[in-house]
Order: structure tokens, then sequence, then C-alpha cells
């Protein structure tokens, strides 16, 4: 299996502009989360979705962010207008549900700066 | 709201010792618990995962430890290798499989 798998590794862009992070997990996991990484806050949860449905978006830090699950295969996170304090390490993570385990499977990150 | 720690913050051995990580946390209401290994500027990876029902769990030179009420868990890396040097991360998993991350150990194992 190819593992997780996001795009763009890294994004630079400038403050004010739209930025979309996109996941594509595990075939067969039904769960997919998205955590953000900065030195200051160490890694922290967003929101995460079950079977393509958001169940907990308290993580989510402003209006500002927001995010997608359109089918099993894809989501996206999206950040619109972005501001210098978003910039950080993303990660999307999943899981399959059902297994028992709960496993969670990270994908390599997308490192964003907004200058 | 749960709260990880980890001691100690970094630690440096020379080749062949063994480590040993410490992880508390404060809400014993877990399903599960996870170690991960993250490498400089790269992902997480998952070393170990332990059921609230368990008590340890082993993978080659690595175990886990969970004492689920007293909110700690243990991971032990025997005879170490430079290889190891990464930082450890410790997540406590709640309902809904939300993992909450302590802030890591930092390992150096000197050849």
């Amino acid at each position: 299996d190819a593992g997780v798998i996001q795009s763009p590794r890294h994004e630079v862009t400038e403050m004010g502009q739209e930025v979309t992070l996109r996941c594509k997990p595990i075939s067969g996991h039904n769960s997919l989360f998205w955590y953000r990484q900065t030195m200051m806050r160490g890694l922290e949860l967003l929101i995460y979705f079950n079977n393509n449905v958001p169940i907990d978006d308290s993580g989510m830090p402003e209006d500002r962010f927001s995010a997608k699950m359109p089918n099993a295969s894809f989501s996206t996170l999206k950040i619109q207008p972005s501001e210098p304090r978003d910039s950080a390490v993303y990660f999307c993570a999943s899981s399959h549900r059902d297994s028992g385990s709960y496993e969670q499977y990270f994908g390599p990150g997308t490192r964003l700066t907004v200058t | 709201k749960q709260e990880v720690t980890q001691i100690p913050a970094a630690l440096s051995v020379p080749e062949g010792e063994n480590l040993v990580l410490n992880c508390s946390f404060t809400d014993s209401a877990i399903y599960n618990l996870q170690w991960f290994r993250q490498d400089p500027g790269k992902g997480l990876t998952s070393l170990l995962l332990i059921q609230s029902s368990q008590r340890e769990q082993t993978s080659g030179r690595l175990n886990a430890s969970l004492d689920k009420s007293s909110g700690r868990s243990t991971l032990y890396i025997a005879a170490s290798q430079p290889g190891d040097s990464a930082t450890y991360l410790c997540a406590p998993g709640a309902a809904g499989n939300k993992l909450t991350f302590g802030g890591g150990t930092r390992v150096l194992v000197k050849p």
C-alpha cells in the first residue's frame, strides 16, 4: 500500500491567499484526521471524519479553516484567508475504525509557510 | 481535557545502552495508547499500539507498558543504535480515536 498521501509537500504563500491542502487516506480506511504541528503547540488535532462525515471539528482554530471529505479517498483542508500564524506542518492520518485496533497511520505532512 | 507529559524532554546515550521513555496522562478514560517515532522533517511512524485492556506490547527491541489507572506508559528500547535517534511521541486515544500528543522525547544515540 502507498500509505497516506499528502500534497503539496511544501507550500509558500502570501498572507491573504487561499491555501488548499490535500490528502488521500489508505485504501479501506474509514476514519481520517487532520493535525497541525508547531514548535509552540506541538501536535494538535484539527478535525476528524468517520465514513466521510465530519465528527469533531472543535480543534479547528477559526472560521478561516474548513475541511471536506467528498468521498472515501480524498479530503481537503482549506485556509482562507491565510495568515503568517498559520505557518506549520499539517498532517493527515487515517485508520480503520472497524478493525478494533484504531491504529493511526500518518502521511508525510505539508509544510506551510505564510509570509 | 487530556494532558500528556513526556519525560525527559531530551536524552543522549551511548550506543548499546537501553532507553526508557516515560509518558504520563491525566485522563485514564482511554481506549488505547500509541507510540510514534518522528525523524527531523518527516512524518510520524507508528511503533506500537496498546489497547486499554493490555498491560504491554512488544515489537522487536521495543516494549511498551501501560498502567491505565495511574495514567502512565513507558517505552523501552533495548540495545540502542544510532538509527534509533529520533523524537518519540506518546498519544493516548479517547472516544472516537482522538489522539492527544505529548511534547515528545528527543533521543540521540551516540556511536
